[in-house]
């Protein structure tokens, strides 16, 4: 079973703090995802990336940055941190097997900003 | 662009009945798919069932059917003989044949009364 792991279930950041959000899958997936979830407006892509150090900007990348020095690893940067980045940040990886592959998730971080 | 949505926030259905939860797109593609998500209580979404729009058979797994209909674009999620544990929130999904990325609806939450 693909497995995705996130470093922290739950977070709590002060306001201009540099935040590290870091998720890591273990079969072998080219694509990895980063998504914030907040309630009535679902789960909206913040970056991607389809390769080792290749990135791509989803639909809100405003505040966030992202790394990706091995496959496995993929990390969230929150440059400095604003009570607006108070979500749920969901990881994800995608074979590159074609459009029926599903993404795996992984259990999420709830980041508070004070 | 391509927008999922869900028009229903809250569904309730009582144990070992059905339930609908319903999806609508927009897409001017031809080649798609579409998914149905759930995301459990603190625990990590997981794919429920998945559609390609080629195929004009609904997709089934289990207790779980769909209703695709392609010109009206909709992508509506069955749940025969609900359990407790179908509590959850569901999202519906949106990937086009040519890209990695999954665009979602903003999820109904489902409870399963006793």
């Amino acid at each position: 079973d693909v497995k995705v792991t996130q470093s922290s279930r739950y977070l709590v950041k002060r306001t201009g703090e540099k935040v590290f959000l870091e998720c890591v899958q273990d079969m072998d997936h080219e694509n990895m995802f980063w998504y914030r979830q907040d309630p009535g407006l679902g789960l909206r892509l913040i970056y991607f990336s389809y390769d080792v150090k290749m990135k791509e900007k989803g639909d809100i990348p405003e505040g966030y940055s992202v790394s990706r020095e091995k496959k496995e690893r993929f990390s969230l940067i929150l440059e400095s941190a604003s009570t607006n980045q108070t979500s749920m940040y969901l990881c994800a990886s995608l074979a590159s097997g074609g459009a029926w592959e599903t993404q795996y998730f992984g259990p999420g971080t709830r980041l508070l900003v004070l | 662009a391509q927008t999922v949505t869900q028009s229903q926030p809250e569904m309730s259905v009582q144990e070992a009945e059905t339930v609908t939860l319903s999806c609508t797109y927009d897409t001017s593609e031809s080649d798609y798919y579409l998914f149905w998500y759930k995301q459990p209580p603190s625990r990590q979404m997981i794919l429920v069932i998945r559609q390609e729009a080629y195929k004009q058979q609904n997709a089934t797994e289990n207790r779980f059917s769909v209703n695709f209909q392609k010109a009206a674009k909709s992508f509506s999620l069955k749940i025969s003989d609900s359990q407790l544990g179908d509590a959850a929130m569901y999202f519906c999904a949106y990937r086009g044949g040519a890209t990695n990325k999954l665009i979602f609806g903003t999820g109904t939450l489902l409870a399963v009364q006793p």
